[in-house]
């Protein structure tokens, strides 16, 4: 139980184009989701908090103009890089946590590259 | 401001020689504190969750347990395959998000 999909897994697009990313909690319901991003032999860094059919709470230093988030549903949301560039390029992983408890499962994470 | 530092950075242990990694954070008011293992290019997999002092939980060779400072993953004759990097994180009350550590990558050599 408790699976997050994301998708896709990798992508290439070439600077200034928009890509975007899908996190869908499987086989559970997830009231808040959340998006990180993830430099080679690093810590895993929070972009935002996103809650069901509100707007996504941005960390400091993050452009909420440039990632745009949206948690449509209780078990989608997706983060758009808007106007991508070679910067950019990174590993995104989101997460789920269960209606009700206090665990995050994440997904499997999808790698960007920006050429 | 919440913080969390995992030791050592790195391990390198024998197959099956014993050992545990650490974990000290300091939080207002612990809400959980979570173990996860991360395998390279994937995404983190979820190991623990514990919420009190005392308290300890198990999962074939791993062991977490929780103080008021610190937390332990203890692992008990490791093979090849638990070699990953092991994040732990805290989430303090009041907040939804996680404040992790930087990891402590564990290589197992047969």
């Amino acid at each position: 139980g408790a699976v997050v999909s994301q998708h896709p897994s990798r992508v290439i697009c070439k600077s200034g184009t928009s890509v975007k990313i899908e996190c869908r909690s499987l086989d559970f319901q997830a009231t808040t989701m959340f998006w990180y991003r993830q430099f080679p032999k690093k810590s895993l860094m929070l972009m935002a908090t996103s809650n069901e059919g509100s707007k996504a709470t941005y960390e400091q230093g993050v452009e909420k103009d440039k990632f745009l988030i949206n948690h449509a549903s209780l078990t989608l949301s997706t983060l758009t890089v808007t106007s991508a560039h070679p910067e950019d390029s990174s590993f995104y992983i989101c997460s789920a946590r269960i209606q009700g408890g206090e665990t995050q499962y994440f997904g499997p994470g999808t790698r960007l590259l920006v050429l | 401001e919440d913080q969390v530092t995992q030791s050592p950075e790195a391990l390198r242990l024998q197959e099956g020689e014993s050992s545990s990694l650490n974990c000290s954070y300091t939080v207002s008011g612990l809400r959980g504190l979570f173990w996860y293992r991360q395998d390279p290019g994937k995404g983190p997999e979820f190991l623990f969750t514990l919420y009190s002092a005392g308290e300890e939980k198990e999962k074939e060779r791993l062991k977490a347990t929780l103080t008021k400072k610190e937390s332990f993953l203890h692992i008990t004759a490791p093979k090849p395959e638990d070699s990953a990097t092991y994040l732990c994180a805290v989430q303090a009350g009041g907040a939804q998000k996680l404040v992790f550590g930087q990891g402590t990558r564990l290589t197992i050599n047969p």
